[in-house]
């Protein structure tokens, strides 16, 4: 079944401790991206990646870091985690104009 | 990214009601498209718009590119309780981006 993958679902953690969100696709997709969901704002773009070891900036990268060592795998970096970052986070993958979206992740920053 | 603006911000309808809703922007753009999150769930491709004036249908859903290719309108007939959610327009750029709209958050009562 074609999927992306994002773990955890669900964290809580204090501010200043490092943190991973990890993200999978196994359809061999090229494009994955970072979005972060809060009310009234919509969807917006952290980081995308356009392949393997290529990254670049979203509209709000400010706080985060991504690596794409290989094409499957898309992780979500927070080196010192802060209140503002609470938030739904969500990683896709693209084809064309479809994007596939993971279930998502709510992390909470007390 | 451009700013994409969706109206009505959110919506209670009867179940059966018809439903409207749009996304303007300042911008001329050459794609739209209209996602749908389910409730938990990640956003998932509804419709994608490639033409302006274009009017596209999936099952009880139509979706239109606008003539001036600045707003884009998403209609549902006849809705049903399983349409709640939030509904995304959103568009492609040329650097090969997709940029979300605020949401339309839609409430059906049964």
């Amino acid at each position: 079944e074609a999927q992306v993958t994002q773990n955890p679902r669900y964290l809580i953690t204090v501010t200043g401790k490092k943190l991973t969100v990890t993200c999978s696709q196994n359809m061999n997709h090229e494009y994955m991206s970072w979005y972060r969901q809060d009310p009234g704002l919509g969807l917006r773009q952290i980081y995308y990646s356009m392949n393997v070891e290529v990254t670049d900036k979203g509209d709000v990268p400010e706080g985060y870091k991504v690596s794409r060592k290989e094409k499957r795998n898309f992780p979500l970096i927070l080196e010192s985690p802060s209140p503002n970052q609470t938030s739904l986070y969500f990683c896709a993958s693209r084809l064309g104009t479809e994007a596939f979206f993971g279930q998502g992740t709510r992390l909470t920053v007390v | 990214g451009q700013q994409l603006n969706q109206s009505p911000q959110s919506m209670f309808i009867q179940e059966g009601e018809d439903v409207s809703m749009n996304c303007t922007s300042s911008s001329i753009f050459n794609t739209w498209l209209w996602y749908k999150q389910d409730p938990g769930e990640g956003p998932v491709l509804l419709i994608a718009l490639y033409k302006a004036g274009e009017l596209t249908s999936n099952g009880r859903l139509t979706a239109q590119f606008g003539i001036t290719r600045k707003d884009s309108f998403l209609n549902i007939s006849a809705s049903i309780p399983s349409d709640v959610g939030i509904y995304f327009c959103a568009y492609k750029t040329g650097a090969n981006n997709l940029f979300f709209g605020t949401g339309t958050r839609l409430t059906v009562i049964p």
